[in-house]
């Protein structure tokens, strides 16, 4: 098992444009989400799908959209960069068969600087 | 609201115990875990307590929960350089489909 991969590691945007994080993992996880990272803040949920074709928005969702057509993987876009959004982004995914998030397995990152 | 703190730093000697604090607010919380991130790495799940338990042992990891006052830690006996790393505590919260994490503790172990 590759458990949870993203791409690409490290992206470097100027302000306006955008892009797409990739996210994939092999566990037939039902549950995914995205959380960014900023010094001293901890993670913070942006969005989270409980299973394919559900998406729903966590604590920080503005600029950044998402979609789950598979069970596999779940793309994080953003529109248009801000240098707000320069942060280190993970992706994590784990079981939710009884309604409840099981034990998050966490992607090695993505590290975004928006100039 | 649900809101998870952790202290932002612990300097320990090698060979020492490491403790290291968190309180939530969320009574509802039915598990409880800590992850260890090392530099440039994702996060790594290192353990993770039930509600209804008030201590769990693993190795050299000891979790302690006390509910009453929303308060967890994490022991770490016999410290060594390559527990250096930052320690995010998180909670089961908000109806069960999210976690929310600590701002996470720097762990530095020196000579």
């Amino acid at each position: 098992n590759a458990g949870v991969t993203q791409t690409p590691k490290f992206q470097v945007l100027k302000t306006g444009q955008s892009m797409t994080l990739q996210c994939a993992q092999d566990m037939n996880h039902e549950y995914m989400s995205w959380y960014r990272q900023d010094p001293g803040m901890g993670l913070r949920l942006i969005h989270y799908s409980v299973g394919a074709g559900i998406t729903d928005q966590g604590e920080v969702p503005n600029g950044y959209n998402v979609s789950r057509s598979t069970t596999e993987d779940f793309p994080l876009r953003l529109l248009s960069a801000a240098p707000s959004q320069t942060s280190v982004y993970f992706c994590a995914s784990s079981f939710f068969r009884t309604g409840f998030v099981d034990t998050q397995y966490f992607g090695p990152g993505t590290r975004l600087t928006v100039l | 609201g649900e809101d998870v703190e952790q202290s932002l730093f612990l300097s320990v000697r090698e060979g020492d115990s490491s403790v290291i604090n968190c309180t939530y607010t969320d009574s509802s919380s039915t598990y409880l875990y800590w992850y260890k991130q090392e530099p440039g790495a994702g996060l790594q799940l290192l353990t993770y307590i039930f509600s209804n338990m008030d201590m769990k042992q693993d190795q050299r990891l000891t979790v302690l929960l006390n509910k009453k006052d929303k308060h967890l830690s994490l022991r770490i006996a016999d410290t060594q350089t390559g527990d250096s790393a930052i320690y995010f505590c998180a909670e089961r919260a908000g109806g069960y489909n999210k976690l929310i994490f600590g701002a996470g503790t720097r762990l530095a172990v020196h000579p």
